[in-house]
């Protein structure tokens, strides 16, 4: 079965840093790209990043550039998203969705369940 | 960034009605779009890419059209799983960007 799992959400004060994972099984995990997503509650999902199946091209959205970063590790069938300078924000359920394509940030066909972060005092 | 506008917000109908759902881009995406529902508590699921494309094992009851800056869901006959929040989202260019949503009742 394709799936993949998040782990490593929890409660962290502004300015603080969390490092989400993410662990694929199902797939051929170096053939996708692969993003994290998150919704803030009660509203709709926003893309965060993406990193291309190889690991060579990543990519942002604008609210996270310069503190978050997106990485992978073929050998752990792993994704992973750091997450510095948090701010109250940031605070969502964060997915991990598998692309349909290698190189393109597309069509999210498989979605984790999501791992909750707040950013809080 | 493109903006994706949906409407209505909200909506109420029955089991066995037919529904529709319409996105609007801010700018042209050609074809580029793609819809998901979500239950409460759960993730989003891909229900349609490509504007017309069915996601493998989604019901048949489920269709998309449209392209350019319209696009449009349509579910032909509710049924009670339906019930749930419905997103587009533009893959034509990061960043990737959804709508505000949709939220489909119960009448």
């Amino acid at each position: 079965e394709v799936q993949v799992l998040e782990s490593g959400g929890g409660l962290v004060q502004p300015g603080g840093s969390l490092r989400l994972s993410c662990a694929a099984s199902g797939f051929t995990f170096n053939n996708y790209a692969m993003n994290w997503v998150r919704q803030a509650p009660g509203k709709g999902p926003e893309w965060v990043s993406g990193i291309s199946g190889g690991g060579d091209s990543t990519y942002y959205a604008d609210s996270v550039k310069g503190r978050f970063t997106i990485s992978r590790d073929k050998s752990k069938n792993t994704l992973y998203l750091q997450m510095n300078t948090l701010r109250a924000e940031d605070t969502a359920v964060y997915y991990c969705a598998k692309d349909s394509g290698s190189s393109s940030f597309d069509t999210f066909d498989i979605w984790g369940q999501g791992t909750m972060v707040t950013v809080s005092s | 960034d493109i903006q994706m506008t949906q409407y209505p917000s909200s909506l109420s109908a029955s089991i066995g009605d037919r529904v529709t759902i319409t996105c609007r881009a801010s700018q042209s995406i050609s074809r580029s779009l793609n819809w998901y529902h979500q239950k409460p508590g759960k993730a989003p699921e891909l229900l349609i890419y490509a504007a017309s494309s069915l996601q493998s094992g989604v019901p048949s009851r489920f269709s998309g059209s449209g392209s350019g800056t319209d696009f449009t869901l349509t579910i032909t006959s509710l049924q009670p799983e339906d019930f749930a929040a419905y997103y587009c989202q533009q893959s034509f260019i990061l960043p990737l960007t959804f709508g505000g949503g949709t939220k489909v009742e119960i009448k």
